[in-house]
């Protein structure tokens, strides 16, 4: 069976400090992985999303960036934070055939505060 | 660029009173998902539909897509305190890997 892992749990930073965010996949092969944020009481605001090794499409222009470095491994990063980058951060993944059965799977998320 | 509205925003029910929550996208979907998220935890997938006019049911909870596509809605008959939580719709357009999550409703049910 697949299981997505995401680390940390908990994460609080101070202003423009770096970030990295990290999520595995496990028990699949070339997942589509995604990339959200969820503002206290709101929706999920696509960040970016990832079809393959190296293939990352941007959402919103931020000072947030991403990278697949292996198949099943998903990085969000930031070299500054700001303080409207607070949120819960869902790594989610689909499988990747075209026309299937593609829900998403998300992973337990990372509740960041920056102060 | 492509928009997805839910409505309402919040409801409040007694228990054992029906829920509906109503989901429309600027453009047309090729398929549609729910999903629901408990207070303090992660989306968890409820249905998918796919077909113009479809209707799913799961139990108390029935799913709707409708005729354009462009539209969809869920009903739960006679609530319960489990289904507190947010409802989210999330739509994908024809020619794309990436869904548009709805703004969500909130539902909280008193007992």
């Amino acid at each position: 069976s697949q299981t997505i892992h995401q680390w940390p749990a908990t994460l609080v930073q101070p202003v423009g400090s770096p970030l990295s965010l990290e999520c595995t996949v496990e028990g699949t092969s070339n997942p589509n992985l995604y990339w959200y944020r969820q503002a206290a009481g709101r929706g999920l605001q696509l960040l970016f999303y990832s079809v393959g090794i190296g293939q990352i499409s941007s959402e919103v222009p931020q000072n947030l960036s991403a990278s697949r470095p292996q198949d099943r491994q998903f990085i969000l990063s930031s070299k500054k934070l700001l303080l409207s980058d607070s949120g819960f951060y869902l790594c989610a993944w689909s499988f990747s055939l075209a026309g299937s059965y593609n829900e998403q799977f998300f992973g337990p998320g990372t509740r960041l505060t920056v102060l | 660029g492509q928009q997805v509205m839910q409505i309402p925003q919040y409801q409040h029910v007694q228990e054992g009173e029906d829920f509906t929550t109503y989901c429309n996208s600027s453009t047309t979907l090729s398929n549609i998902q729910w999903y629901k998220q408990r207070p303090g935890g992660h989306p968890v997938f409820l249905i998918q539909l796919v077909k113009s006019g479809e209707v799913k049911k799961q139990k108390r909870l029935t799913f709707q897509f409708g005729e354009a596509k462009k539209n969809s809605s869920l009903h739960i008959t006679a609530t319960q305190t489990t289904d507190v939580g947010t409802y989210f719709c999330a739509g994908r357009a024809s020619g794309t890997y990436k869904y548009i999550f709805g703004t969500g409703t909130r539902l909280k049910v008193l007992a």
